[in-house]
Order: structure tokens, then sequence, then C-alpha cells
């Protein structure tokens, strides 16, 4: 089965703080996303990688930047944590335009 | 642009009772099209999916769905349902070309009652 790996489930951060959201596949899957999700939006997606050190905005980079720097592992970064970035973030991974599979996503709290 | 459409917010339905869960989507060519489960605290799980082929596709958890083109719909159903499951319901659009990720509704979530 393939298992994707979010490094924490829940965070409490402060305002200001850089953030590192970390998330590894063990399916060898060329494609590997972050999505928010919140109440009454469903997942949005915020950034996307098909390749190593290849990467694509979603629908909400502001704020947010990424690093792929080996296959498997796909981080999300916060440069300054605000509170309106309190959310679930969840990560996938998928191959070609096939199905995704996610992690169990990482509950961040920024006060 | 694509995009997906769950009318539903919310449903209530009584535990053996039928359930349809519907999905519209928006799209120039036939996509890719998914439905997922997510538990409360939980990531999202794959209950079924639909490339190509028969119109009727079977999941998991007895689940099942129908794409019907005419109406650019994908709408989830199951025949009972079991209070297990009480969840929060994504229907996803994949593009067959271009980019690689999912586009998802907003959400349907289910109540179960005794």
């Amino acid at each position: 089965d393939v298992k994707v790996t979010q490094s924490s489930r829940y965070l409490v951060k402060r305002t200001g703080e850089k953030v590192f959201l970390e998330c590894v596949q063990d399916m060898d899957h060329e494609n590997m996303f972050w999505y928010r999700q919140d109440p009454g939006l469903g997942l949005r997606l915020i950034y996307f990688s098909y390749d190593v050190k290849m990467k694509e905005k979603g629908d909400i980079p502001e704020g947010y930047s990424v690093s792929r720097e080996k296959k498997e592992r796909f981080s999300l970064i916060l440069e300054s944590a605000s509170t309106n970035q309190t959310s679930m973030y969840l990560c996938a991974s998928s191959f070609m335009n096939t199905e995704a599979f996610f992690g169990q996503g990482t509950r961040l709290t920024v006060v | 642009a694509q995009s997906v459409t769950q009318p539903d917010i919310h449903i209530t339905v009584s535990e053996g009772a039928s359930l349809e869960l519907r999905c519209n989507y928006s799209y120039g060519a036939t996509p890719y099209l998914f439905w997922y489960v997510q538990s409360p605290g939980q990531g999202l799980q794959l209950l079924l999916k639909y490339f190509s082929g028969d119109t009727l596709v079977q999941g998991i958890k007895g689940f099942e769905a129908e794409f019907k083109r005419s109406q650019s719909s994908f709408n989830l159903r199951k025949p009972s349902v079991h209070w297990s499951d009480a969840a929060e319901y994504f229907c996803a659009v994949g593009l067959q070309t271009g980019a690689n990720n999912l586009f998802f509704g907003t959400g349907t979530r289910l109540t179960v009652i005794p």
C-alpha cells in the first residue's frame, strides 16, 4: 500500500515563526501536492511538484513556499506564519494523472 | 476553468436508508473522476474512481457511482447506510491531459441517525 507520511499531526506556532511541514511518500510517485482544508471551502491547492526541484503554484500560494530536493520528500514552508494560516494541511502524492494518496494531515494553529 | 460542485453541504440520513451524494463538474472533455471519504481528523481515503469504460463503478465499503456524461455528473450512492459511514465526502476531478493535480468540491458532510 502507498504510504504518505506527514511529520506532525498537530503543530502550534507563534505568529512570525518560520514553519516547516514535511511529507514523505514511499511509492516513487512523480507528483506531490500540498492542500489546505478549511470548513466550507473544501481542499485548495497550495503548490504541487511533478519532479525533483520542480514546482508549480496552485490556487493559493501566497505566504507559502515549497521544496523538493528528493523525489520522496515534499516540504511546505510558511516563511512568516500568520493567524490566517491556521488550518488543516494535507499532503498527497500520485502517479501520472491517477488518483492521489493522502497523508493524515497536519492541523496547524498559529497563535 | 475546471470546477466541481457538490450542492449539498450537509445530509442527514437514517441508518439503513439509501444515500445519494451529488457531484457535478465543469470541464471541456471527459475527466477522471473520484470520490474520497474523510473521517474526522483524518486524511482522505479513495472510495472509487472512473477513468473510462463502464459508467457504473463500484468502490469500497459498498459504495458505487455513476458517470453521466450528458449531465456532467458523478453521483455517489449506497443502498443501505451504516452508522460508520458518517464522514465528509469529497468529489474530485482530474484532467486526462495537462496538469496532474485534482480539483475538489467543497465536500458533503454526512450524518447518520439511528
